[in-house]
């Protein structure tokens, strides 16, 4: 399978814990997206990264929340002392710099319930 | 702030029906995508619109891009259970893509 994945799939933690999601995107993407979606809602972005670099972050996103693409191939998205409204849907997307219109390729997502 | 307004929000229809969702700005777009989301899963892209006044057609699926690039149109002929999910809306401005709240659409059989 080329397409992007994540994992894990689903998570249940409790309030206070630290969670990580990892995305592997396809592998000729240079670019790589984090959105957190809650039901009923389109994603909202969080963050994105151009090779290793991270070119954006969302202002909404607290420092609770830790993202890396270390060598530019994967990612993780660390969220630290995880808060009931964590809980959501986090998806992760890659692209093509070179597409000027943008299309992102989104994996299943890994999806988070904090009690 | 750049917003894209997705209409209805909710639509629950008969098999064999007819429907049309709305995607609208007072922004402008450089491109516009839309896409499916199905519970539980990613969103998958169905198409791209990039002129003013483009029409695009899969299948029973038809998508219109507005003259003035700020929006979009999906008209589904004959809709089927399988057309079931979350469509969203999103457009390209300034490299950046702004995302709608999503129609969700139950087909009956």
């Amino acid at each position: 399978d080329t397409g992007v994945s994540q994992d894990p799939r689903h998570k249940i933690t409790k309030r206070g814990q630290n969670v990580t999601f990892r995305c592997d995107p396809i592998s000729e993407h240079n670019r790589l997206y984090w959105y957190r979606q809650t039901l009923g809602q389109g994603p909202e972005f969080l963050t994105y990264f151009q090779n290793e670099a991270q070119l954006e972050k969302s202002r909404l996103l607290s420092d609770r929340f830790s993202a890396e693409r270390p060598k530019g191939s994967f990612s993780t998205l660390e969220i630290q002392r995880t808060e009931q409204g964590d809980s959501a849907m986090y998806l992760c997307a890659s692209s093509w710099a070179g597409l000027t219109t943008g299309e992102l390729f989104f994996g299943e997502g890994s999806r988070l319930t904090v009690l | 702030t750049q917003l894209l307004e997705q209409s209805p929000q909710f639509l629950s229809i008969q098999e064999g029906e007819n429907l049309t969702v709305y995607c609208n700005s007072s922004s402008v777009f450089s491109s516009l995508q839309w896409y499916r989301q199905e519970p539980g899963e990613g969103p998958v892209l169905l198409v791209t619109v990039v002129t003013g006044g483009e029409v695009k057609k899969l299948k029973r699926l038809t998508f219109q891009f507005g003259d003035a690039r700020k929006d979009s149109s999906l008209h589904i002929t004959a809709a089927q259970p399988g057309d079931t999910g979350l469509y969203l809306c999103a457009g390209q401005s300034n490299y950046q893509l702004i995302w709608g709240a999503g129609t969700k659409l139950i087909i009956k059989p």
